[in-house]
This record gives structure tokens, sequence and C-alpha cells, in this order.
């Protein structure tokens, strides 16, 4: 079984401050990882994804996240906040060979102030 | 149209009534996924079907119905719900087992109101 934890609900940037959003993973074999963003009454939008190729994995809008097996954390980051990134973000794990299914964090949502 | 799309955006509905949520994906995908999202709550998956069959039912109540005639199409059948079952209802499609990452694609949602 696979399960992942989002450090913190609620994560508040200044506009032009780096973002870090955390997340840890427990896995029974090597995992394939997901990062997510949900604008206010929208759906989940794919940011990027690790599927054990490079470990620092560059995704849309800036984003990128790292894969570090010996922490199981894929944190998400992007150097510059931009006020357009307020959303709430989501974390999610998928253990190859288990089926197409997907485990969600409780999600981080992102607030950014001018 | 691209993509998953959902019908109705916004519904609200009373506790007698019966509606149905309806689900479209233009991927080419074969796996279709019904997710309910609550304020304060974790993404709850509800069901998943594969290929028109439904491979997974997480413990969810008999007022809730799915249907998947074909593997583009996802429905969600409504009656007599509950106060509670106020939420965000999302549809999500993703490609076959072991052809890709099993990413999900998601659609716009359907906002529910139950009153």
């Amino acid at each position: 079984a696979q399960s992942v934890t989002q450090l913190g609900s609620h994560v508040s940037v200044s506009e032009g401050a780096l973002v870090l959003l955390r997340c840890n993973y427990s896995s029974s074999v090597p995992p394939y990882l997901f990062w997510y963003v949900q604008y206010p009454n929208q759906g989940l939008q794919l940011l990027l994804k690790y599927t054990s190729a490079a470990t620092l994995v560059k995704g849309i809008n800036g984003f990128e996240a790292e894969f570090k097996k010996s922490e199981t954390s894929f944190h998400l980051t992007k150097p510059s906040a931009h006020m357009s990134d307020a959303a709430e973000y989501f974390c999610a794990v998928s253990a190859p060979g288990a089926g197409n299914m997907l485990t969600f964090g409780g999600g981080t949502r992102l607030m950014v102030k001018p | 149209e691209t993509g998953v799309t959902q019908t109705p955006r916004h519904l609200v509905m009373g506790m007698t009534n019966k509606k149905s949520l309806k689900c479209e994906q233009h991927l080419g995908h074969n796996a279709m996924y019904w997710y309910k999202q609550s304020a304060k709550k974790p993404l709850e998956l509800m069901f998943v079907y594969n290929f028109k069959e439904q491979t997974e039912n997480n413990s969810v109540p008999s007022r809730f119905s799915p249907e998947c005639p074909n593997s583009s199409h996802l429905f969600l059948h409504l009656h007599t719900l509950q106060p509670e079952d106020s939420a965000l209802y999302l549809c999500a499609s993703s490609p076959p087992q072991g052809t890709s990452s099993y990413e999900q694609y998601f659609g716009p949602g359907t906002r529910l109101t139950v009153t």
C-alpha cells in the first residue's frame, strides 16, 4: 500500500519569493509520483510527473520537483512566486504493477501575497 | 471538445430528486474514475472503470450509481441524496495499464448542492 503526506495545509509566500511545497510518500515498490494543481472551481491539472527517469523533473509554469529516494520525498519548488500561482496543490503516488490507481495527499493551499 | 468534459458544471437538487452527472473523455483512454471532493477533506475515490468494467467501488452508498456504457462516457446517477453529499464531483481518465505512468486527466467537475 502507498500513502502520501503533504506537510502544511496552507503555505503563504510573497510574490517573487521561493515556493516550496513538501510531499513525502511511502510505497513498497519504486513509485511514480505526480504533482497536480487545482484553481478555484476547476479540476486538477497535471503539473509534472516522475517516472523513474531523471530525478529532477521540470513541469509547467516554472515548477520543478526532485525525487529523493533516501528521504522518500518529492518536494515541489518554484524560484519566484507569481500571483497566478495561488491555488491548491496535490501530490499523488502510483505504484507500478498495482493498477492505475493514484493515492493523493491532502493538498496544500498556496497563497501569494503582493 | 478536447480533454475531459463534465456536465452540468453546477447542479442544485432536492433530496427527493433524481439527476445524473455526465463525463466524456476525448483522449482515447480506457480507464475512467469518479472522485468526490468535499471542503476540508481529502480527495475521495468513488468508482473506477477499466474497459467499461467496474473495478473499484470504494464503499460508496447505493444512492450513487455509476454507469459506463463505453470507454469514452461515464455517468453518475444520483437519487435520494443527503445534504452531506454536497461536493465537487470530479471525473478523470487515464490510459490503459502498462502503456504509461498512470497519470490521470481530470475534468472541471460538477459542483453539486443538495438542499
